[in-house]
């Protein structure tokens, strides 16, 4: 049964860090690329960042880049978060989602993400406040 | 960056109605878009991807249509365990993902 369990989460002041994990297991976890997706309170969800299998190609959301940072160790099964200069709409809860592996094609490019979340965790809230 | 407009944002149903929920792109997408279901406290679900791929394990009473910028999501007889919120999510312009705003099924 594939499982992904967040950790990391908590309060933390405006311009704080954070650091929020993904543990993962019954899937083979090097094999696929994940991707982090966050719930802001009461709202709907926004696409964060994605990292492929082997970590060759990262991307970010244009509202955390420069402040967060996706990675992740293979030999653990775990994914991260770095969440930095954190912000009051940086408030959500953080959910991490596996990738398919289907790879997608447009417009002549391909890539080897889908786009498209088939596993989630069950999300561990950061709450950015004073 | 493409935005996805989900209507109505909230319904009432019975059980056994049919539900149609639309998501209108605002540019063409192909048919790069998938729908997820959300219950209160828990993590979105894979519906459908491809805009009428249906996710393996998914009832059969879900099904999703159309290309281009409009799709929709119908629940053909709606069961008690249905009731919850629906995001669509648009790949076409991978990497930047975006979702729809949800439409949350309600009990009439």
């Amino acid at each position: 049964e594939v499982q992904l369990v967040e950790s990391g989460g908590g309060l933390v002041q405006p311009g704080g860090s954070l650091r929020l994990s993904c543990a993962a297991s019954g899937f083979t976890f090097s094999s696929y690329s994940m991707n982090w997706v966050r719930q802001a309170p009461g709202k709907g969800l926004e696409w964060v960042s994605y990292i492929s299998s082997s970590s060759s190609t990262i991307y970010y959301a244009d509202s955390v880049k420069g402040r967060f940072t996706i990675s992740r160790d293979n030999a653990k099964n775990s994914l991260y978060l770095q969440m930095n200069s954190l912000r009051a709409e940086d408030t959500a809860v953080y959910y991490c989602a596996r990738d398919p592996g289907w790879g997608y094609c447009s417009g002549g490019s391909c890539y080897s993400g889908s786009g498209v979340f088939d596993y989630w965790g069950q999300g561990t809230l950061v709450t950015v406040s004073s | 960056a493409i935005q996805l407009t989900q209507s109505p944002s909230s319904l009432s149903a019975s059980v056994g109605d049919r539900v149609t929920i639309t998501c209108r792109a605002s540019q063409g997408i192909s048919s790069a878009l998938a729908w997820y279901q959300q219950k209160p406290g828990k993590a979105p679900k894979l519906l459908i991807y491809d805009a009428s791929s249906l996710e393996s394990g998914v009832p059969s009473r879900f099904s999703g249509s159309g290309s281009g910028t409009d799709f929709t999501l119908t629940i053909s007889s709606l069961q008690p365990e249905d009731f919850a919120t629906y995001y669509c999510q648009q790949f076409n312009s991978y990497p930047l993902l975006t979702f729809g705003g949800g439409t949350k099924v309600e009990i009439k």
